[in-house]
């Protein structure tokens, strides 16, 4: 099965910063990837689809790069409302494998 | 408007068995995947289980051969028959369609002596 490995697990950045998160697959997965922002006690919610898509009503400060094995989530300007565990997940193919989340944190 | 209800879950000892229903409105639960995502406390989400349009389902590692992805299209309903519980399948389990963005409320499965 394929990996989905996420760096870094956890970060603290300023309001305003440029955040950067990164997933990798262990092997090619072309542009079948989605991130989901879990804010605490609340359900997931999508964010990016087929890597760099922005689902409805999501802010443009979040946008989505990548193909193959190699992935990135920014986020251009860091808000407090951004504070949450991101994570990427695969569905190329079953199973549809999460990575292991990245906690943002405001400094 | 879609909406996800998750029931069923609850607090079985270890070796038991229960069975999620998640009852679907706004799409039919025939016309494309759904699946079931987990939450143990404080940890991450780990994807479960999958059922596609076609009736081909697919498991994690960590539950196959104990738990069952179904569906009933006259009610409109996704089942999860979990078999043989382990303390470790405590969490929150969601119904979803994740990359739709359709997730349900999630039920609380707690597997404990």
């Amino acid at each position: 099965d394929i990996q989905m490995t996420q760096s870094p697990s956890s970060l603290s950045a300023s309001v305003g910063d440029r955040v950067t998160i990164t997933c990798r697959a262990s092997q090619g997965i072309a542009n079948y990837l989605a991130w989901y922002q879990q804010k605490p006690g609340k359900v997931p919610k999508l964010l990016i689809y087929t890597a760099s898509t922005l689902q409805s009503g999501v802010p443009s400060r979040f946008s989505g790069s990548g193909s193959g094995t190699n992935f990135t989530l920014t986020i251009s300007s860091l808000q407090p409302e951004d504070v949450a565990t991101y994570y990427c997940q695969k569905y190329n193919s079953a199973p549809w494998t999460f990575g292991q989340g990245t906690k943002v944190e405001i400094k | 408007e879609v909406q996800l209800v998750e029931s069923g879950g609850g607090l079985v000892q270890p070796g038991g068995s229960l069975r999620l229903s998640c009852a679907v409105s706004g799409f039919n639960v025939n016309s494309n995947y759904m699946s079931w995502v987990r939450q143990a406390p404080g940890k991450g989400l780990e994807w479960v289980s999958i059922i596609y349009s076609s009736g081909y389902t697919h498991y994690a590692d960590s539950v196959k051969g104990r738990f069952t992805i179904s569906r009933d299209s006259s009610k409109n309903t996704l089942y999860f028959q979990m078999n043989s519980l382990r303390t470790e399948d405590t969490a929150v389990y969601y119904c979803a369609q994740p990359t739709f963005d359709y997730w349900g409320q999630g039920t609380l499965v707690t597997v404990s002596s």
